[in-house]
């Protein structure tokens, strides 16, 4: 497709189960973001990876959370564990540009929606 | 106190009104600001981008940063409800920084 895909776009857990969600960028695009977004809040930044090289993940709340890239394209956000707390919209974005001229013009999914009950 | 300060309303207009929806900051390293839309159950898009001071104006959008006072709005002139949506300010220190979400105002625009 011609935009970022993300799956699933609903997910329910059961607290203290793992979870995968998945990031599909629009090719090409060399910077990958995920974003944390809470209901009536505004994203929060979690990660950023330049290609396969994660440069900043300095917004993972924790250790269970752990973001990849393997081979530059799609990633994936991992949960472990999960809380109640983690229930939010994850957002994925990308963008053409990489690190030093990512003018923050994000091109952003429609979320995974995950609810821990 | 948060980095970004946005009112999440709502805000509720009628058809054919100027709307202004605005945002202030703390930190006066900001550098590009940037307004998203976000459609309900969707991704946030971006509407408009702006480095530094001054305005930008973009059909019935003009957004406006004014780094002295640490504020930037964004107009939005003869509004139609297809602009019912939450608007989000964001802004970077840098190019190569993760961007700062407001958290957002929620728009109604009535016919």
């Amino acid at each position: 497709g011609a935009g970022v895909s993300q799956s699933p776009r609903y997910k329910v857990a059961k607290r203290g189960q793992d979870v995968a969600l998945r990031c599909d960028p629009i090719s090409g695009h060399v910077s990958l973001f995920w974003y944390q977004q809470a209901l009536g809040q505004g994203p929060e930044f979690l990660t950023y990876f330049q290609n396969e090289a994660q440069l900043d993940k300095s917004g993972l709340p924790s250790d269970r959370f752990f973001a990849e890239r393997p081979e530059g394209s799609v990633s994936t956000l991992k949960i472990q564990r999960t809380q109640q707390e983690d229930s939010a919209v994850y957002l994925c974005a990308s963008s053409p540009l990489g690190a030093g001229r990512n003018t923050g013009e994000l091109f952003f999914g429609e979320g995974s929606r995950l609810t821990v009950l | 106190q948060k980095e970004v300060e946005q009112d999440p309303g709502p805000l509720s207009v009628p058809e054919g009104a100027i709307v202004s929806l605005n945002c202030t900051y703390s930190n006066s390293a900001f550098q590009y600001f940037m307004w998203y839309r976000q459609y309900s159950r969707k991704g946030p898009e971006l509407l408009m981008y702006t480095y530094s001071s001054g305005n930008k104006e973009d059909g019935r959008f003009t957004a406006q940063v004014d780094k002295s006072s640490k504020y930037i709005s964004l107009f939005i002139r003869d509004s139609q409800p297809s602009d019912s949506a939450t608007y989000l300010c964001a802004m970077s220190f840098s190019g190569n920084t993760p961007l700062v979400f407001g958290k957002g105002t929620r728009l109604s625009v009535i016919a």
